[in-house]
């Protein structure tokens, strides 16, 4: 079966970083994504790891391990826009072009003056 | 377009009516993903397509559940004889396709679906 677990929410001050944790049990593993999500709108494309490693990408960094089956993502300098529900995705398959993902419930993160 | 579209933003039905929602992917876009989220949920798969096949249907929660794809693009999901707990969003995804190792999904805004 999939299961992946995300904290439910989160606060934290703006300028400050957060770290959001997930972890995956899954059957197979291809690829872990964050995506961000405002109320009301589309998730949106943050960050995408397959290999053990930290990928960094602005004020946003997404760390993954394999072995323990978990991964975070880092948001420095917090922005009160950052404020949103971050999203995170396993993609557990590694035949064919395409794939579903498995997405856990969501973090909210609230981001306070 | 640039991004993924959907229509209709938001639908109200009463229970037992048939909707059809649409998705346009992004131009190019050979695969088509469906997926439902529900009010504190997370995302649910429901189908996808590459091209106008649909290899992975195994999320569809009933048979009142259908999608098509017509000439590699636009997808519609038909909801047959809905039900109140249908009510939910559902979002419309795309990606290339091509390469498995480098593939990511784009999300359309959604349709909300209301059954009363």
């Amino acid at each position: 079966g999939q299961n992946i677990d995300q904290p439910t929410e989160m606060t934290a001050t703006e300028g400050a970083i957060v770290q959001i944790n997930c972890t995956y049990q899954t059957s197979g593993f291809n690829g872990l994504f964050w995506y961000q999500q405002h109320a009301g709108e589309a998730p949106t494309f943050l960050s995408y790891n397959v290999l053990d490693g930290l990928e960094e990408k602005g004020r946003f960094s997404s760390f993954l391990s394999r072995s323990k089956g978990y991964s975070y993502l880092l948001l420095k300098e917090l922005q009160m826009k950052d404020s949103a529900s971050y999203l995170c995705a396993v993609r557990d398959t590694d035949t064919g072009t395409a794939s579903k993902l498995t997405f856990g419930t969501g973090t909210r993160l609230q981001v306070t003056l | 377009g640039a991004g993924v579209s959907q229509s209709p933003s938001n639908k109200v039905t009463e229970k037992g009516k048939d909707v059809e929602l649409r998705c346009d992917p992004i131009s190019g876009h050979t695969a088509l993903y469906w997926y439902r989220q529900s009010l504190g949920q997370g995302l649910e798969f429901l189908i996808y397509f590459q091209g106008n096949s649909a290899p992975d249907k195994s999320g569809l929660p009933s048979d009142r559940f259908s999608a098509e794809r017509t000439g590699g693009s636009v997808s519609t999901l038909t909801i047959q004889r809905t039900q109140q707990e249908d009510s939910a969003v559902y979002l419309c995804a795309s990606s290339v396709g091509t390469d498995l190792s480098t593939d990511t999904q784009y999300f359309g805004p959604g349709t909300r679906l209301t059954v009363l």
